[in-house]
């Protein structure tokens, strides 16, 4: 089975702060993972596919990027309404989230 | 705008069977572009990928719950169901219906619109 790895479970930054979030992959998935941010009481957002394309309607300082097993996701200005906990979901084999990681206002 | 919409009871005694509906508005569920299926999400598992359909009967179950489970389809009411049988209290979760995407290879799938969710706890 796949696994999906995820860091960090937390991560405390500002408004217009660049982050980024990692999601490692224990075998090859190739581009097949997605990113969705998940809000308190919330079904999850898609908001990029095939590590890179961001899907229609999410803002352009959402980013996705790939290097071998390990996957990037980045904000590059954090706005108020993007403090939520994001997964990444691999489609290679099945489908397999990872654990999440919580993005809260430092 | 799609919608998806779940619905079912909140409660399930141990062994009994879990049973769920997902209406589908703003389109249409016989769609060749998309499949349709469950996620549910636990404290304990996270996010977990159950099953996905297609409108023409093909499904896919995640081996983790296959033996148990059913997804079917109604075309004339623009719905799909799930069926989870010999519930335990693990089985407690919300369970969320959305789109699939086919992704790597037919059984391989994203997610691109969900329902709100629906929690199910199983409890005697």
């Amino acid at each position: 089975d796949i696994q999906m790895t995820q860091s960090p479970s937390t991560l405390s930054a500002s408004v217009g702060d660049r982050v980024t979030i990692t999601c490692r992959a224990s075998q090859s998935i190739s581009s097949w993972l997605a990113w969705y941010q998940q809000k308190p009481g919330k079904a999850p957002r898609l908001l990029i596919y095939k590590a890179s394309i961001l899907e229609t309607g999410v803002p352009s300082r959402f980013s996705g990027s790939r290097s071998g097993t390990e996957f990037t996701l980045t904000i590059s200005s954090l706005q108020p309404d993007d403090f939520a906990t994001y997964y990444c979901q691999q489609y290679n084999s099945y489908s397999v989230f990872g654990q999440g990681t919580r993005l809260e206002i430092k | 705008q799609l919608l998806l919409q779940e619905s079912g009871p909140g409660l399930v005694k141990p062994s009994e069977t879990l049973s769920l509906s997902c209406a589908v508005s703003g389109g249409s569920i016989s769609s060749s572009r998309y499949y349709w299926g469950w996620v549910r999400q636990s404290p304990r598992k996270g996010l977990e990928w159950i099953g996905s359909m297609f409108y023409s009967g093909i499904t896919y179950y995640n081996p983790s719950v296959k033996s148990r489970v059913t997804i079917s389809v109604d075309k004339s009411k623009n719905q799909f169901s799930l069926r989870l049988t010999s519930v335990t209290a693990a089985d407690t979760a919300v369970f969320y219906c959305a789109r699939h995407r086919v992704g790597a290879t037919l059984g391989t799938f994203f997610f691109d619109n969900w329902g709100q969710g629906t929690l199910v706890t199983v409890s005697s």
